[in-house]
């Protein structure tokens, strides 16, 4: 089955500063591919996602990158803001019409004033 | 707004009980799931339904089981509770089976004695 694995596992930048979050995952056969924020004590909430027929996705701040070929995929965030600081999921689809997820390992990115 | 809502947030229940975990979803979601959340290991996929009556295993379902007898509910069970089933439940809903970003709970936080 699918396997996802998230690097770093935690992350820590200035306020200001980009902040890059990588995933790669194993069945080529993935086809979606999103990222969830998880505040303290909050329920994890979609912030971007990408399917496999595009490359990158920029939404204000956030961008996402994906490379079929290598099988992985980045999260980026630019200019970070202290609210920025939360737990990041990656993700990954393994079956098409499944909606089965299988998650990385978490970052816990930290802004530093 | 997608509303999931789950029964408890916190749970404290003892070795060897039977609990009961519960999740709505007041959107009409065909597709529901429950996720365990450990430091470390991300969320793993315990169960998930497609439809009324109909259940899924995830990649964790040993000591759980589900049910789901009417759309909007999804109820999780440890038949008989143990120590290392501590943990965060956290439940998740999608309308079909066309991907699409998945709506989580607020989470129950369980914890067996």
């Amino acid at each position: 089955g699918e396997n996802v694995e998230q690097h770093p596992s935690t992350l820590s930048v200035q306020e200001g500063d980009s902040a890059v979050i990588k995933c790669t995952y194993s069945d080529s056969a993935s086809n979606y591919f999103p990222w969830y924020k998880q505040e303290l004590g909050k329920r994890p909430q979609l912030i971007i996602d990408i399917r496999s027929n595009v490359g990158e996705k920029k939404d204000q701040r956030i961008a996402v990158t994906l490379n079929k070929t290598a099988k992985h995929f980045s999260l980026h965030i630019t200019e970070t803001q202290p609210e920025d600081s939360a737990v990041y999921f990656c993700a990954a689809s393994s079956l098409q019409g499944a909606q089965k997820l299988v998650f990385g390992q978490g970052t816990r990115l930290t802004i530093n004033p | 707004d997608v509303k999931v809502t789950q029964s408890s947030r916190y749970l404290v229940k003892r070795t060897g009980e039977k609990v009961f975990l519960e999740c709505v979803q007041d959107m009409d979601h065909e597709n529901m799931f429950w996720y365990r959340q450990d430091p470390g290991l991300g969320l793993r996929l315990i169960y998930f339904s497609y439809d009324v009556k109909m259940k899924e295993k995830g990649d964790i379902p040993e000591g759980y089981s589900v049910s789901r007898e009417k759309k909007e509910r999804f109820s999780l069970i440890l038949e008989s509770a143990s120590t290392n089933q501590t943990s965060m439940y956290l439940c998740a809903s999608t309308l079909d089976r066309i991907i699409q970003p998945q709506h989580f709970g607020d989470g129950t936080r369980l914890s067996i004695l």
